[in-house]
């Protein structure tokens, strides 16, 4: 099946550092690409989504300066969690839109990248 | 809009005993995919199942079976014989087709034990 990965798997960083997280579909090419925030036994929640060669679109109430999202190509996502806080840290997943033979498309999640920010 | 309940938080059962986790959900789509994911420990999102509004018909793949009831708005999952390596959390999911970018929207999720 088709393979999205993260980079990195985790990290930890003083507070008002920024971190920048990447996430990268392996075996093809993805036009859009989705992130998504989970803290702690909480669920998965959408932050924006990611077109290649357009701004991102923010979901309510992810303030889009501070979550920059670059999707400069058709296989690589980068967000960038600027002036990170503790509050920020978390567990941050991604996921790549493929569209199969069957013209039924399909979302394939990273392993996530969990931040703690100190 | 689009809204996903999973009321149970927590299960809790013996191992082979069978569990069933529910699954309720809201569209005003006529065409809609929904989805199980279980997250183990290690936080990756394990892809289990994806159906679309109409297919109607129930889904068995070894221990686990899906029952998709459409009048009640429901995509309840059981587990037959449980493991203690069935304990992670899952999630219920739903995608509208209406929504251009197909934005998945996850429940809360159910955290089960499997007790050896």
């Amino acid at each position: 099946g088709a393979v999205v990965s993260q980079h990195p798997s985790w990290v930890i960083c003083k507070s008002g550092t920024s971190v920048k997280i990447e996430c990268r579909s392996l075996d093809f090419q993805a036009t859009t690409m989705f992130w998504y925030r989970q803290f702690p036994k909480q669920s998965l929640m959408l932050m924006a989504t990611s077109n290649e060669g357009s701004k991102a679109t923010y979901e309510q109430g992810v303030e889009k300066d501070k979550f920059l999202i670059n999707h400069a190509s058709l296989t690589l996502s980068t967000l960038t969690v600027t002036s990170a806080h503790p509050e920020d840290s978390s567990f941050y997943i991604c996921s790549a839109r493929l569209l199969d033979r069957n013209s039924q498309e399909t979302q394939y999640f990273g392993p996530g990248t969990r931040l703690l920010v100190l | 809009a689009q809204k996903v309940t999973q009321a149970q938080t927590e299960i809790s059962v013996v191992e082979k005993e069978d569990v069933t986790l529910d699954c309720v959900y809201e569209t005003r789509d006529t065409t809609y995919y929904l989805f199980w994911y279980k997250q183990p420990p290690s936080g990756e999102l394990v892809f289990l199942i994806r159906r679309n509004s109409f297919d109607e018909q129930n889904e068995i793949s070894g221990r686990y079976s899906w029952n998709f009831q459409k009048s009640t708005s429901s995509f309840n999952f059981t587990i037959t014989a449980s493991q203690v390596v069935d304990s992670a959390v899952y999630f219920c999911a739903l995608s509208e087709a209406g929504n251009r970018d197909d934005k998945i929207i996850f429940g809360k999720g159910t955290r089960l034990h499997i007790l050896p």
